[in-house]
């Protein structure tokens, strides 16, 4: 089993959706989740950062961590086609900070 | 310059070439890393430096040789590569190689196709 589970996609959406993309996770020492965004031809870039469970909102954006479940959700509220890239989730264990990365999602919201 | 710079932006080489790419970062961080990312695969740490010493090697092979000659500066050179080496190769930094290193900063990669 990979640490950190991630579908590929590419996930389709209409403009105005609301957009729902995960990952699942083994190792029960990850504390800090973040979800980066990487448009083409670019790196990639820190979206959101969350520390252990819980919501954290930004704008049309909340990420949320469910460490029971050991499962990481990124919401996008009113998704724009400038949303239209590949979305990380990574996530690091308190002793070790090097963050291990998912697959990526990538997602297509069309006008 | 702002963030993270790395040079070329694409780079096409053949097996027996001897090429190096170069990352840049003007964010006064301390720590700086090599990333490889294949299509549809997670990304795949190869180096680590902080402080100018390197602190990990990812079982990375010997054709991809690192440099950092300070705390800025970033190079990784490349010889008689393969064809599974092509790849988009990321620079990132961060503040620390510790807490706070999960923040990291990337360049826009350099595109790699080796023939």
């Amino acid at each position: 089993q990979k640490e950190v589970e991630q579908d590929p996609g590419p996930l389709s959406v209409p403009e105005g959706a609301i957009v729902s993309l995960n990952c699942t996770y083994s190792n029960s020492a990850f504390q800090y989740f973040m979800w980066y965004r990487q448009y083409s031809r670019k790196g990639p870039e820190l979206l959101m950062y969350t520390y252990s469970s819980g919501n954290k909102e930004d704008g049309r954006f909340t990420a949320q961590v469910d460490k029971s479940s050991k499962y990481i959700s990124l919401f996008i509220r009113d998704s724009q086609p400038s949303d239209s890239a590949t979305y990380l989730c990574a996530m690091s264990a308190g002793g070790s900070y090097i963050p291990t990365f998912g697959r990526g999602t990538s997602l297509i919201v069309h006008p | 310059e702002t963030g993270v710079t790395q040079t070329p932006r694409h780079l096409v080489m053949g097996m027996t070439n001897k090429k190096s790419l170069k990352c840049e970062q003007h964010l006064g961080h301390n720590a700086m890393y090599w990333y490889k990312q294949s299509a549809k695969k997670p990304l795949e740490l190869m180096f680590v430096y902080n402080f100018k010493e390197q602190t990990e090697n990812n079982s990375v092979p010997s054709r991809f040789s690192p440099e950092c000659p300070n705390s800025s500066h970033l190079f990784l050179h490349l010889h008689t590569l393969q064809p599974e080496d092509s790849a988009l190769y990321l620079c990132a930094s961060s503040q620390g190689n510790g807490a706070g290193a999960g923040e990291q900063f990337f360049g826009p990669g350099t595109r790699l196709t080796v023939l």
